[in-house]
C-alpha cells in the first residue's frame, strides 16, 4: 500500500471536457507537490501547496489541499491535448521523516 | 543551462553484468536523489545525499550503491544486475533537502532492461 494514493489511475476525455484528478493518505503532510510528466521526460513541478484548505490556480489548472492537510486535488477546465501526461503527487510525510514520497499517478489522455 | 544531465539514455545488461548511470547538474543544488520508476509504482527513492559528502538509504536501496563525487555529480552503480532492475531511473537534484517545500527538478531518465 502507498503512502500516497492517486484515483483514478487513468483517465481518457475529449478535449474541452473537465477533470479531476484526486491525491489521498492517511498521513499529514507539510505540503504537497503536484508534477506532470511527459513521455522520454522526467516530472516538472507544477505547484506546491504548503496551508490547508489552500487553493492555487494555474492557468486552467486548480490545485487544492485539504483541510486536514492530508489530500490534495488537481482540477482541469476544458482540457487541451497539451494536458496530455502523467501527473504525480509528492508530500513528506512527518510521519516519515520528511523524505518524499510519490503516488502512483494519474495518467491522462486528451483526445482533440 | 542544461539542468540535471543523465547517462546513458538507453542500457541493456545481462543479469550480473555491472554499471554506473551518471548524474550531474549545473544550478548549484545541494540535494541529489536517484529514483526508480516503474508502471502503476510512481516513483520510489532509492538514495540520496542531503549533501556533498553524504549518502543515504531511501525506499529501495538494495541491489545499489552511490557515489556523492562532488557537489555536482551523483552516480548510481548496479554490481550485478538482475531482471528486477528493469526499470526508468531519474536523477533528481534540489536546493534545499527534502521536507523544507524545495522543488526537484529531473533529468530525463535512463531505461534500463535487464535480460
Amino acid at each position: 500500500t502507498q503512502l500516497l494514493e492517486q484515483s483514478p489511475q487513468f483517465l481518457s476525455i475529449q478535449e474541452g471536457e473537465n477533470l479531476t484528478v484526486y491525491c489521498n493518505s492517511s498521513s499529514v503532510f507539510s505540503s504537497l507537490q503536484w508534477y506532470r510528466q511527459e513521455p522520454g521526460e522526467g516530472p516538472v513541478l507544477l505547484v506546491t501547496v504548503v496551508t490547508g484548505g489552500e487553493v492555487k490556480k494555474l492557468k486552467r489548472l486548480t490545485f487544492q489541499f485539504g483541510d486536514a492537510r492530508k489530500d490534495s486535488s488537481l482540477h482541469i477546465t476544458a482540457a487541451q491535448p497539451g494536458d496530455t501526461g502523467l501527473y504525480l503527487c509528492a508530500g513528506a510525510p512527518k510521519a516519515a521523516g520528511n523524505k518524499l514520497t510519490f503516488g502512483g499517478g494519474t495518467r491522462v489522455l486528451v483526445k482533440p | 543551462n542544461a539542468g540535471v544531465t543523465q547517462t546513458p539514455k538507453f542500457q541493456v545488461l545481462k543479469t550480473g553484468q555491472s554499471m554506473t548511470l551518471q548524474c550531474a547538474q549545473d544550478m548549484n543544488h545541494n540535494s541529489m536523489y536517484w529514483y526508480r520508476q516503474d508502471p502503476g509504482m510512481g516513483l520510489r527513492l532509492i538514495y540520496y545525499s542531503a549533501s556533498e559528502g553524504t549518502t543515504d538509504k531511501g525506499e529501495v536501496p538494495n541491489g545499489y550503491n552511490v557515489s556523492r563525487l562532488n557537489k555536482r555529480e551523483f552516480s548510481l552503480r548496479l554490481e550485478s544486475a538482475a531482471p528486477s532492475q528493469t526499470s526508468v531511473y531519474f536523477c533528481a537534484s534540489s536546493e534545499l533537502r527534502q521536507g523544507n517545500n524545495s522543488p526537484l527538478h529531473f533529468g530525463n531518465g535512463t531505461r534500463l532492461t535487464v535480460t
